[in-house]
């Protein structure tokens, strides 16, 4: 059972380029989420989303855009990379409807430099 | 606006010296407090799930309590490895879960 799985695991970037990183959970857990981690000031939540077809902004939305065609995936973009955006990304999911229980399963992270 | 606050950011203790780590939080409506352990180059893993205020949760060496206002980590007798970053989170009404900036504990043999 792999859990949640995130892809690239490293990514280096230049200003103005865009990338997709991906998380698929093979759990079949209905709540899926994007934060992202900088030192000093903990996960911040980018994007969630509660079932296929449905997402929704967390506290730092700008400059990420979200989609959820499946259950299993929750691809993450950046349509033109800043500095700013230099960070660890971490996808997670939950087993319960609408997130409810606060039981998140995370992936290993996405460690992501914008040069 | 919904704030989770923990401190202290860091903390060193000596293995079997007992200590709290702390979790304040100002949120419209508490669903639940979550404590969570996160290794160097991991992603966090779930420890606990506290929902009204006076519940109380243990495994091992940990154990979680929540009031109105704050939530506190007790850690009895650590050892080395229980050296780690300790995050708390908030769900409030809604399905938003909010982190704290975290507690850093080091313990050394």
């Amino acid at each position: 059972n792999a859990g949640v799985t995130q892809t690239p695991k490293f990514q280096v970037l230049k200003t103005g380029q865009s990338m997709t990183l991906q998380c698929a959970q093979d759990m079949n857990h209905e709540y899926m989420s994007w934060y992202r981690q900088d030192p000093g000031m903990g996960l911040r939540l980018i994007h969630y989303s509660v079932g296929a077809g449905i997402t929704d902004q967390g506290e730092v939305p700008n400059g990420y855009n979200v989609s959820r065609s499946t259950t299993e995936d929750f691809p993450l973009r950046l349509l033109s990379a800043a500095p700013s955006q230099t960070s660890v990304y971490f996808c997670a999911s939950s087993p319960r409807q609408g997130g409810g229980g606060g039981e998140l399963f995370f992936g290993e992270g996405s460690r992501l430099t914008v040069l | 606006e919904d704030q989770v606050t923990q401190s202290p950011e860091a903390l060193r203790l000596q293995e079997g010296e007992s200590s709290s780590l702390n979790c304040s939080y100002t949120v419209s409506g508490l669903r639940g407090l979550f404590w969570y352990r996160q290794d160097p180059g991991k992603g966090p893993e779930f420890l606990f799930t506290l929902y009204s205020a006076g519940e109380e949760k243990e495994k091992e060496r940990l154990k979680a309590t929540l009031t109105k206002k704050e939530s506190f980590l007790h850690i009895t007798a650590p050892k080395p490895e229980d050296s780690a970053t300790y995050l708390c989170a908030v769900q409030a009404l809604g399905t938003k879960i909010i982190f704290g900036s975290g507690t850093r504990l080091s313990i050394r043999p």
